[in-house]
């Protein structure tokens, strides 16, 4: 079966430190790959989605940004944080082809002090 | 623009009572549909989708493209359905889907 792992649960970092949150999938070929942030009573906004190795969609211009170096792996990275990078960070996959329903990580708390 | 409204963020029902949820979205051509929903620690996840016209765990869904809306309906509540739902919308075609803010149903005893 298929099996998402993104880690770490929580971190907190001061402002102008980098950032790297990651994210693997298992058990399925070539998935599409998201990453969200979640903001209480804002929803979930998408920041970047990938359909393949090395290919990148950035939804929201920021100052994050997303790679995706192996067929399940899905990175978060920034190299210098601003307090306005706090937040609660989703992962998730879905089997290849569009319009499919998304599988979520547990998501990682990220505050910035 | 697309774009999906969930106009309720929270929504206290009592057990037993009918529960509606609602969704409109903003769409030009017919979109695929669904509902997430994400209990207490656990992870957000597929509840149920349009193509599907499947019932989970009692509740439905129809897409009125009059109204634009895909409300989520259950005839009885159950103190287990209390959780996070959210409505979002994937473009035909497309690979991202957009999120509602959502809404919190709690389902009193």
């Amino acid at each position: 079966s298929q099996t998402i792992h993104q880690w770490p649960a929580t971190l907190v970092q001061p402002v102008g430190s980098p950032l790297s949150l990651e994210c693997t999938v298992e058990g399925t070929s070539n998935p599409n790959l998201y990453w969200y942030r979640q903001a209480a009573g804002r929803g979930l906004q998408l920041l970047f989605y990938s359909v393949g190795i090395g290919q990148i969609s950035s939804e929201v211009p920021q100052n994050l940004s997303a790679s995706r170096p192996q067929d399940r792996q899905f990175i978060l990275s920034s190299k210098k944080l601003l307090l306005s990078d706090s937040g609660f960070y989703l992962c998730a996959w879905s089997v290849v082809g569009s319009n499919q329903p998304q599988h979520f990580g547990d998501g990682t708390r990220l505050s910035i002090l | 623009a697309q774009r999906v409204t969930q106009p309720e963020k929270l929504l206290s029902v009592f057990k037993g009572a009918p529960v509606e949820l609602k969704c409109n979205y903003s769409y030009s051509g017919s979109p695929e549909l669904f509902w997430y929903v994400q209990y207490s620690r656990q992870r957000l996840q597929l509840l149920l989708r349009h193509i599907s016209r499947e019932s989970i765990k009692g509740f439905t869904a129809d897409l009125n493209k009059g109204e634009t809306s895909f409300h989520l309906k259950k005839p009885f509540a159950q103190e287990e359905d209390s959780a996070m739902y959210y409505c979002a919308l994937s473009p035909v075609g497309g690979f991202k889907t957009i999120f509602g803010a959502g809404t919190r149903l709690f389902v009193k005893a």
